[in-house]
């Protein structure tokens, strides 16, 4: 079956912009994550989603980031005003019950802001 | 936000070589990961372990769950060029049960 996938996998902003990134995860999957990785970095939590609701929202860095899960099913993540420091690969991951079970990655949206 | 010790930074072997790489860390974790990154890719999951003192292995690869909870290793045997790439290990737990906390990441070069 088909994996998580990420669109648009690259993505250029000019800074100021707004971004939308989006992620669709495996079907059927209830629980839904977002990561920053930066430049030679290890992937850093954002938020996470049960269904939709999202019950952790304690790494997103400001409040410019907004993440939405609203048929618990695709998810978007969303930054304002994007600054030169919010240029990484962003990834979703997803798991199929439980938050403890093995999350499985998308290829992730590389944002590269100018 | 919290990463953890993760070395050596890089490595270049020739194939055929082993390769061991180990992570630590000041908290405690439930469980331990081990991912692989390709260029363009998200990390895949090579081994998970649940168990302090757990040995696992996965074909060439092999991890082991410290006894403090703080710590893990993986070693790869016999390695081959598709094993380049970089190689993070995860912790889970630790006030958390979803929250992965991240290595920065071994990036592996294999010399046919």
């Amino acid at each position: 079956g088909a994996g998580v996938s990420q669109s648009p996998r690259y993505k250029v902003a000019k800074r100021g912009q707004d971004v939308a990134l989006r992620c669709d995860p495996i079907s059927g999957h209830v629980s839904l994550f977002w990561y920053q990785q930066a430049l030679g970095q290890g992937p850093e939590f954002l938020t996470y989603f049960q269904n939709e609701a999202q019950l952790d929202k304690s790494g997103l860095p400001s409040d410019r980031f907004f993440a939405e899960r609203p048929e618990g099913s695709v998810s978007t993540l969303k930054i304002q005003r994007t600054q030169q420091e919010d240029s990484a690969v962003y990834l979703c991951a997803s798991s199929r019950w439980q938050s403890t079970d093995t999350q499985y990655f998308g290829p992730g949206t590389r944002l590269t802001v100018l | 936000g919290q990463q953890l010790n993760q070395s050596p930074q890089s490595m270049f072997i020739q194939e055929g070589e082993d390769v061991s790489m180990n992570c630590t860390s000041s908290s405690i974790f439930n469980t331990w990961l081990w991912y692989k990154q390709e260029p363009g890719e998200g990390p895949v999951l090579l081994i998970a372990l649940y168990k302090a003192g757990e040995l696992t292995s996965n074909g060439r690869l092999t991890a082991q769950f410290g006894i403090t909870r703080k710590d893990s290793f993986l070693n790869i045997s016999a390695s081959i060029p598709s094993d380049v790439g970089i190689y993070f290990c995860a912790g889970l737990g630790g006030g958390s049960n979803y929250k992965l906390t991240f290595g920065k990441g071994t990036l592996l070069t294999v010399n046919p």
